[in-house]
């Protein structure tokens, strides 16, 4: 089966500081989605990235896929005290059908803004 | 608001119980999803359901049963319940599990609590 290893488990950052986050597959990555949670709450979608060598932005939050390193980066510039959560990166399994299935996720990583 | 309902938010119930869990998806969604998120396991796929039927199954236990009717909305059935079961259960849901990478919009989860 698939495991998703994020990196770092945890991480503070000052607020204003550029981060990083990486999710490392044990498998080929077909799909790599990104959420954000805040403790006890749901998951919110952030970024899928499909293609070896994509790369996609959402305001301040940057996600790329490396297909042949089986890894995905989240990288967040110039961090704000919303930022701070719980980042989940998770892995599509492709169905016989040509879409995916339920989502391996990583443990993953979280994340502290000090003012 | 992800547009994902689950009912009831917290629920606190005794060892060897039964418990049903309900999700409306969004709005033109067919497929629903169901994970279990614990301090030691992270966040797990346990089943979809497709149109009412299912489509994967994940790491569920047998004592652990869902369905999906007519009009979408899913419920989560655990029964004998054990100390290990309480973590929070969410359910998400997309709008067709063929051929497309759908985004997963998640609920904002069922805390299970066992005593």
């Amino acid at each position: 089966s698939q495991e998703l290893e994020q990196s770092p488990q945890s991480l503070i950052v000052q607020e204003g500081k550029n981060l990083t986050i990486n999710c490392t597959s044990s498998k080929t990555l077909y799909g790599l989605y990104w959420y954000k949670q805040k403790y006890g709450e749901g998951l919110i979608f952030l970024m899928m990235l499909q293609k070896g060598g994509e790369e996609k932005s959402h305001e301040k939050i940057t996600a790329k896929l490396d297909e042949k390193k089986q890894q995905s980066s989240l990288h967040i510039t110039a961090s704000q005290p919303s930022h701070a959560g719980i980042y989940l990166c998770g892995a599509a399994k492709p169905n016989s059908g040509g879409g995916a299935d339920g989502l391996t996720f990583g443990k993953g990583t979280h994340l502290i803004i000090q003012p | 608001d992800s547009g994902v309902t689950q009912t009831p938010k917290h629920l606190i119930t005794a060892t060897g119980q039964r418990v049903t869990l309900r999700c409306s998806p969004r709005s033109g969604d067919l497929s629903v999803y169901w994970y279990q998120q614990s301090l030691d396991q992270g966040l797990q796929f346990l089943i979809q359901y497709y149109n009412g039927e299912e489509r994967a199954k994940g790491n569920i236990l047998e004592r652990f049963s869902a369905q999906q009717f007519p009009d979408l909305h899913s419920e989560l059935n655990l029964s004998s319940l054990e100390l290990g079961d309480s973590a929070l259960y969410f359910c998400a849901s997309s709008v067709s599990a063929q051929g497309n990478w759908n985004i997963q919009y998640f609920g904002a989860g069922t805390r299970l609590s066992v005593l």
